[in-house]
């Protein structure tokens, strides 16, 4: 079974905008940590937020929100003011008990100048 | 912050032969690092998990006498691409585990195998 899902293979924004991509996730476990990475075309993973599944507020990070609807399953990624250098792949990740660490298939976000 | 260092970056080989890689965590231990493979415009896929002084748990499907990960100590795991061919040409990348949600990724290798 998938446990993290992004139903978005690719989103464009309009610099200075903001964007949201959707992530859901699968899991059974009380305990567990939502993340995002950001990935641009050199490859390499920059991690950009988490949220722990018993964190009352949403995460923020600069730039960078993550939207936590626990009873829904849903953990999105808000970035506000885009700027061109976001363009790159986003990818959401779990990680439950075990330290398994699950991720989604990706988003390809392009800012638009 | 956790730094991880994998080495090399990028590496081309002949078919046939081994590759190794290097995955280190320079200011933490790490008693847990992956290894994963990603193909080009896709997710990373888990490969192994590596504990410190035992062997490597594989996930379904990985070949383990192919995928050769050693994790010797608590800040090195290496993965070793034995007799490879251009059907393991692919992008490596390695995450170590701090704590218990601290994932910190290598930047990377890019293997090529002609």
């Amino acid at each position: 079974a998938q446990k993290i899902t992004q139903t978005q293979p690719g989103m464009f924004v309009q610099e200075k905008e903001a964007v949201t991509l959707d992530c859901t996730y699968d899991t059974s476990d009380p305990s567990y940590g939502l993340f995002w990475y950001k990935q641009p075309s050199s490859g390499e993973m920059i991690f950009l937020i988490y949220q722990g599944s018993y964190d009352q507020q949403n995460a923020t990070e600069g730039r960078y929100s993550l939207n936590f609807q626990k009873a829904r399953k849903s953990a999105n990624l808000v970035i506000s003011a885009s700027q061109l250098g976001d363009s790159a792949m986003y990818f959401c990740a779990m990680s439950d008990t075990g330290n398994q660490f699950y991720f989604g298939t990706g988003t390809s976000l392009t800012v638009i100048p | 912050g956790a730094v991880v260092s994998q080495h090399p970056s990028w590496v081309i080989c002949k078919s046939g032969t081994s590759v190794k890689i290097e995955c280190r965590s320079l200011d933490f231990q790490a008693t847990t690092m992956f290894w994963y493979r990603q193909f080009p415009k896709q997710s990373l896929m888990l490969m192994a998990t590596s504990n410190e002084g035992s062997k490597a748990t594989y996930e379904q499907g990985v070949e383990k006498d192919k995928f050769l990960i050693n994790h010797a100590s608590l800040t090195l795991s290496t993965l070793t691409v034995t007799s490879a061919h251009p059907e393991d040409s692919s992008f490596y990348i390695c995450s170590a585990l701090q704590g218990i949600y601290g994932y910190t990724f290598g930047s990377g290798t890019r293997l090529t195998v002609v």
